[in-house]
């Protein structure tokens, strides 16, 4: 299976200031085919779930700008260039190249 | 919009048996893949099970192969996860999703975009 990696685990930012969380996966990412399967999420708390970005860097509709993806291969990055409140909860970096397709243990990003 | 409601939690026994559903609305349920992801309590997610548009391929994680089947009725929007010889580490908040990405022979890429709000599956006896 292919393992994905988060650093840190826990972040407390400062409204205002930027945050960024790193992924790496024991595998590359990237299919032949020249699409890279790796995607971000946020868990607010006590909710499902929500896609942020979809194959490294490509926002999801309604996301906002301040967030942004980036990477390649084994190594990728999310960043908020300007954390909110709302910005708070768990993110997740996902594989999708290969089954089963797989988590990191995710990421807390609190309000300091 | 998009609207997943999963319903079918509860507690059971190990050894038991549970099936889940998940009621689809705004989207052309027909048209995309499904998926069911677990988290149990306090921890991270865990990808459980994918079914195809049309049902033609499933595919499951390791820890449920065997034990649990996914199944879907276009008819009625609905998805189905149905969950036999229930372990305690089956405890957990299932989520279905809806799925993006695509597949290219057995090989699938996909990503969720939705998410419904879970349902609670406890094992203890």
């Amino acid at each position: 299976d292919i393992v994905m990696t988060q650093t840190p685990l826990s972040l407390p930012v400062t409204p205002g200031q930027p945050a960024s969380i790193s992924c790496k996966s024991s595998q590359s990412l990237l299919h032949s085919g020249g699409e890279t399967y790796l995607y971000w999420y946020l868990q607010k708390p006590g909710q499902s779930p929500q896609l942020l970005i979809y194959e490294v860097s490509n926002r999801f509709s309604g996301v906002p700008d301040r967030f942004s993806g980036s990477g390649s291969g084994t190594d990728f990055t999310l960043k908020i260039s300007r954390v909110e409140a709302e910005d708070v909860g768990v993110y997740y970096c996902m594989q999708s190249i290969q089954l089963p397709w797989t988590f990191g243990q995710g990421t807390k990003v609190e309000i300091k | 919009q998009v609207q997943l409601v999963e319903s079918g939690g509860g507690v059971v026994q190990p050894g038991g048996s549970l099936r889940l559903s998940c009621a689809a609305s705004g989207f052309t349920f027909s048209s995309y893949g499904m998926h069911w992801v677990r988290q149990a309590p306090g921890k991270g997610l865990e990808w459980v099970a994918f079914i195809r548009y049309d049902g033609s391929n499933k595919y499951y994680a390791d820890s449920v192969k065997g034990r649990f089947t996914i199944s879907r009725d276009s008819s009625k929007n609905t998805l189905y996860l149905h969950m036999t010889s229930l372990r305690a580490d089956d405890t957990a908040v299932y989520y279905c999703a809806k799925t993006l990405g695509y597949c290219s022979g057995g090989s699938c890429y996909p990503y969720f975009d939705y998410w419904g709000q879970g349902t609670l599956v406890t094992v203890s006896s």
